[in-house]
């Protein structure tokens, strides 16, 4: 089945730093790899997803790279706030399954 | 778009009762409803798997008469826990999937915290 490895498990930034989370997952026949954001007792909010047919997406502040070869993606968030703070998982979606597989999660504290 | 919910948000409960939850897609019609299982500090765990109209399939270690999943209708599915004890107290999340909200995409109820006295 597949395996998603994600690190670092804890960042901390300065407001307006960049901030990178990376993923490598096992399965080549994953083909769809969302990020979700939690904040603290709150739900899992998607912020944004790429499909395998892709090597790169970004909605404003926010990209996600794809390297299907070496199995690994990216999030990249750019001028980061002190609201960015929260807990931020990758998942990818098992192959010939409807099942997301999680990431531990990476904790991000943007400093003020 | 996409807004799934999920009742209740908390309970309590005394050990040996059972608890119901419902999440429920609101804008959209969920083919597939996934519960998932969260401990502090940890990630997302799935219990089961779930399509309307047919049995849930559930995850290795996830004991299926101890968490009853029902998906009646394209935009409601409960997970009942029965007979509820300590070790049972978790914050439970659901997610649900359907073709209006991206086929593959999961969007996640705000959760239900357990406590089980």
């Amino acid at each position: 089945g597949e395996n998603v490895e994600q690190h670092p498990s804890t960042l901390s930034v300065q407001e307006g730093d960049s901030a990178v989370i990376k993923c490598t997952y096992s399965d080549s026949a994953s083909n769809y790899f969302p990020w979700y954001k939690q904040e603290l007792g709150k739900r899992p909010q998607l912020i944004i997803d790429i499909r395998s047919n892709v090597g790169e997406k970004k909605d404003q502040r926010i990209a996600v790279t794809l390297n299907k070869t070496a199995k690994h993606f990216s999030l990249h968030i750019t001028e980061t706030q002190p609201e960015d703070s929260a807990v931020y998982f990758c998942a990818a979606l098992q192959g010939g399954s409807e099942k997301l597989v999680f990431g531990k999660g990476t904790k991000l504290t943007v400093n003020p | 778009g996409a807004v799934v919910s999920q009742h209740p948000s908390w309970v309590i409960c005394k050990s040996g009762t059972s608890v119901k939850i419902e999440c429920r897609s609101l804008d959209f019609q969920a083919t597939t409803m996934f519960w998932y299982r969260q401990f502090p500090k940890q990630s997302l765990m799935l219990m089961a798997t779930s399509n309307e109209g047919s049995k849930a399939t559930y995850e290795q270690g996830v004991e299926k008469d101890k968490f009853l999943i029902n998906h009646a209708s394209l935009t409601l599915s409960t997970l009942t826990v029965t007979s509820a004890h300590p070790e049972d107290s978790s914050f439970y999340i659901c997610s649900a999937s359907g073709r209006a909200s991206g086929g593959e995409t999961q969007y996640f109820g705000p959760g239900t915290r357990l406590l089980v006295l």
